[in-house]
């Protein structure tokens, strides 16, 4: 059965400083997905890393994938404020078919002044 | 006009209640999925379709059944609505892999209330 880890659950951090996000995950897969969440709202796609290696930015974000160490970590510089949201990472465990996305439990992310 | 859209967008019914959510897309996709989402335990999915003949459980189908009416429409039914099934529903579509962005597109979700 696939698991996937994130940590840290919960993060707070001052606007302007640079943290990391990881998700850990349990069997073999190459396809693995970012997504943000705000309060209430539905999930938006931020990343999709399809191979060992990738690497993907947008804005203040990175994602990386290592399959080797079954590990993805999503960078985030200089944060402000616009950034508070929940993010999910989820591992599709189908083989490449893309239909079994097991999520994360999410990193919920507070940016303060 | 949403691509993914859900109704009802809220719900609260009772014990032993059967009720349908129901997802609509626009995408053109054939691969249909739902989802529900408690807190602190990230999403898990209930069925999949990958067309109209093709349904498929998920990791969590016991109590839920689905109907895909056609391309565009994927219902998800509680025929006994017990309390631990209030949560926070999503339908979800996609391409198959290799074909257009290879993501899953979220519905803007249904918070389901069972008393």
């Amino acid at each position: 059965e696939l698991k996937v880890e994130q940590n840290p659950l919960f993060l707070s951090m001052q606007e302007g400083k640079n943290y990391t996000i990881y998700c850990n995950y349990s069997t073999t897969s190459d396809r693995l997905y970012w997504y943000r969440q705000d309060p209430g709202k539905s999930l938006e796609s931020l990343f999709v890393l399809l191979s060992n290696g990738a690497v993907k930015q947008e804005g203040r974000l990175m994602a990386s994938l290592d399959t080797k160490a079954r590990l993805s970590t999503l960078h985030i510089t200089a944060a402000v404020h616009d950034l508070s949201a929940t993010y999910f990472c989820a591992v599709d465990g189908s083989g490449g078919s893309n239909y079994k996305l097991t999520f994360g439990k999410g990193t919920l992310l507070t940016v303060n002044p | 006009d949403a691509d993914v859209t859900q109704t009802p967008r809220n719900r609260i019914t009772k014990t032993g209640k059967r009720i349908m959510l129901e997802c609509s897309q626009t995408k053109g996709h054939d691969r249909m999925y739902w989802y529900r989402q408690d807190p602190g335990l990230g999403l898990q999915l209930i069925y999949y379709s990958f067309d109209v003949k093709d349904i498929n459980k998920g990791e969590i189908s016991d109590g839920y059944s689905v109907s895909r009416q056609a391309q565009a429409k994927f219902s998800l039914s509680l025929e006994s609505a017990i309390p631990n099934q209030t949560a926070l529903y999503f339908c979800a579509t996609s391409d198959p892999p290799g074909q257009g962005t290879d993501t899953q597109y979220f519905g803007p979700g249904t918070r389901l209330t069972v008393l």
